[in-house]
């Protein structure tokens, strides 16, 4: 079955660590990947995509992520976290042909220390 | 300010009654969806509209059904609410690049 793992229910960082959140995918072929945030009671806001190209794709807010075929996966990062980075993070996919549906993961809780 | 408009935000309901959840975009998007979010289960996909006039099921429609009333409006319909409807619906449209707007969201408890 297709699917999306996040395998961190919950990541605890200090303000000013890098930050790394874990995105697996399991897909016949390469999908569309995203990246949302969600801010406590918010919608989801798009911080960066991938559709082709370049396998390191910069975003919104200093975030980035990495493409890796190889290992089905679109880690996202942030060299050095702000209070405000506090929120759910949702990795999600778009199969390239057939139906655009957006398939989440279950979502990563970062939780950011002073 | 151009995106996708949901109301209501909050609505209590009693087990058994019936409500409609309405959702507009002003981007003149083709694809509009309804999504579920839960606690630990991210969104899952209740039903989507690639275009006015279709409509398919997602991950998990039973409950619900869904109307596309034109290009702009797709409206989420619970006939008879259950407790395990409690959740956050959010409405999306997207282009075809593929990329998403979201609405922002309908608290719903049922109790």
């Amino acid at each position: 079955a297709q699917s999306v793992t996040q395998p961190d229910i919950h990541i605890t960082v200090s303000e000013g660590a890098s930050l790394e959140l874990r995105c697996n995918y399991s897909y016949g072929a390469t999908p569309y990947l995203f990246w949302y945030v969600q801010s406590p009671g918010q919608g989801l806001q798009l911080l960066l995509k991938y559709f082709s190209g370049d396998t390191l794709v910069q975003g919104i807010k200093g975030f980035e992520a990495e493409f890796k075929r190889s290992q089905s996966s679109f880690n996202l990062r942030k060299p050095s976290v702000h209070w405000s980075d506090a929120a759910e993070y949702f990795c999600a996919v778009v199969r390239v042909q057939g139906a655009q549906k957006l398939v989440f993961g279950q979502g990563t809780r970062l939780t950011i220390n002073p | 300010n151009a995106g996708v408009t949901q109301t209501p935000k909050f609505q209590v309901l009693k087990t058994g009654q019936s409500m409609t959840l309405q959702c507009a975009q002003d981007m003149n998007h083709n694809s509009m969806y309804w999504y579920r979010q839960d606690p630990g289960m991210g969104l899952r996909l209740i039903y989507y509209s690639a275009s006015e006039g279709t409509t398919d099921k997602g991950e998990v429609p039973n409950g619900y059904n869904v109307s596309r009333l034109n290009k702009r409006e797709f409206s989420l319909r619970l006939e008879s609410a259950a407790p395990s409807q409690t959740s956050v619906y959010f409405c999306a449209s997207s282009d075809p690049t593929p990329r998403s707007t979201f609405g922002s969201g309908t608290r719903l408890t049922v109790v």
